[in-house]
């Protein structure tokens, strides 16, 4: 299957400050790319969907200027976290699709945010 | 907006049983529904996946069958083992612009020696 990478694996920052986190698709061009949320022993919660060359579309109750997402290229989508706090403090993970009707959704080792 | 729930949330069986996970959604115009495996702080892993078209999948030990009429589709797993321990999430499509996949609330599966 196609290989999606998320960079960094884990991060740990202190408040009020802002962390970016990497998506990419290695093998494969990715339109569209999706973050999602995942709190412990819970569901992952779509955040946002990212669309190459436009402007992301967020899932109600997501704050746009909290996390701002970039999608620069048909292979990397960016998530930033923007003056974080300790409540940001959770699991990310991104997923790219190859589009079309090629569905199947394939994911980023995801992001083990830690804010202090 | 799609209301995904799935059943049950928790299962323990003995190794060498059966379990069943159903998942039932509201959106009718859904056509594709996977389901995903997730280990303690890994990604989800695609382990089966069947399209609206479809009554049922079958890959070794593991299938899904779709009824679209009743709006649910079930992961079967046969034969458990101890690797199989895992949680269980359902995801089906919600068809539109994009092919958002809107998670279930996942099952949390232990398959004991």
């Amino acid at each position: 299957g196609a290989v999606v990478s998320q960079h960094p694996s884990r991060v740990i920052c202190k408040s009020g400050t802002s962390v970016k986190i990497e998506c990419r698709s290695l093998d494969f061009q990715a339109t569209t790319m999706f973050w999602y949320r995942q709190f412990p022993k819970k569901s992952l919660m779509l955040m946002a969907t990212s669309n190459e060359g436009s402007k992301a579309t967020y899932e109600q109750g997501v704050e746009k200027d909290k996390f701002l997402i970039n999608h620069a290229s048909l292979t990397l989508s960016t998530l930033t976290v923007t003056s974080a706090h300790p409540e940001d403090s959770s699991f990310y993970i991104c997923s790219a699709q190859q589009g079309g009707m090629n569905t199947e959704a394939f994911f980023g080792q995801g992001t083990r945010l830690t804010v202090v | 907006g799609e209301n995904v729930e799935q059943h049950p949330s928790t299962l323990s069986v003995q190794e060498g049983d059966s379990a069943v996970i159903k998942c039932t959604y509201s959106d009718s115009a859904s056509n594709y529904f996977p389901w995903y495996k997730q280990e303690l702080g890994k990604r989800p892993q695609l382990i089966i996946d069947i399209r609206s078209n479809v009554g049922e999948k079958k890959d070794q030990r593991i299938a899904v069958t779709l009824n679209k009429t009743a709006k649910h589709f079930s992961l079967h797993i046969t034969e458990t083992q101890p690797e199989d321990s895992a949680v269980y999430f359902c995801a089906p499509l919600r068809p539109g612009g994009y092919n958002k996949l809107i998670f279930g609330a996942g099952t949390r599966l232990a398959v004991h020696p």
